[in-house]
């Protein structure tokens, strides 16, 4: 499976945008990137994915880079229930295959 | 308006039982998996499963079995429970040919506990 990297923990202010960045050299033509969350006690919850362009939607954007080695989960205005744990997958599309999980980013807020 | 639904919450059993764990999703997915996230909350894929396949993670004992009803259903059955079992399982759900590509739903987890 192609691997991604990600920072183990970021850290950012209540009302702030944050950048979680997500690098995955190794990826094929078919994987999409897909950003999952987990909030604490929860189970994991999709927030976006996408293929080449950017995509936006109500939780979040996702920015793609042009090589697609690399891509960006932007949270525009962070709040304190965005303190989550992160993670970036690469999933190729129209299959069954399950998510394979990372350790994610550890996203903490601050008031 | 549950999407993906898993009874017990929690269960707490003694070692050497055997128990279940039952998932529903009422999203028309075909495809259901079954994940365990250990005390080190790492996230581990154990079952994917459609009406046609099993593909089963090889490192999974072959006392945990998943058991297909139906379309909507996918029940994880555990025999021999060890201390090691302990963790909280999540069912999820997946189509192959939904409009947003593929995204996965999961429920909230079954914390099992082994004594």
């Amino acid at each position: 499976d192609a691997k991604t990297t990600q920072p183990n923990s970021m850290e950012s202010n209540e009302e702030e945008p944050v950048h979680l960045p997500c690098n995955h050299s190794t990826i094929s033509g078919t994987d999409y990137i897909h950003w999952y969350r987990q909030l604490p006690s929860q189970g994991p919850e999709y927030v976006i994915h996408g293929l080449t362009s950017n995509v936006n939607n109500r939780m979040a954007s996702l920015a793609i880079a042009e090589d697609r080695k690399s891509s960006t989960l932007i949270l525009h205005r962070a709040t304190l229930r965005d303190a989550a744990v992160y993670y970036c997958i690469l999933r190729k599309g129209g299959g069954a295959d399950g998510l394979t999980f990372g350790k994610g980013t550890h996203l903490i807020i601050q008031p | 308006d549950t999407a993906v639904s898993q009874t017990p919450k929690y269960l707490v059993t003694q070692m050497g039982n055997d128990k279940s764990i039952k998932c529903e999703q009422n999203l028309g997915h075909d495809t259901m998996y079954w994940y365990k996230q250990d005390s080190k909350k790492f996230l581990k894929i154990m079952f994917s499963y459609n009406n046609k396949e099993l593909i089963i993670n090889e490192t999974v004992p072959n006392r945990f079995s998943p058991k297909s009803p139906d379309k909507a259903h996918l029940n994880l059955h555990i025999n021999s429970l060890e201390l090691g079992d302990s963790a909280v399982y999540f069912c999820a759900s997946s189509s192959r040919f939904e409009k947003r590509g593929g995204g996965v739903d999961f429920g909230p987890g079954t914390r099992l506990t082994v004594l």
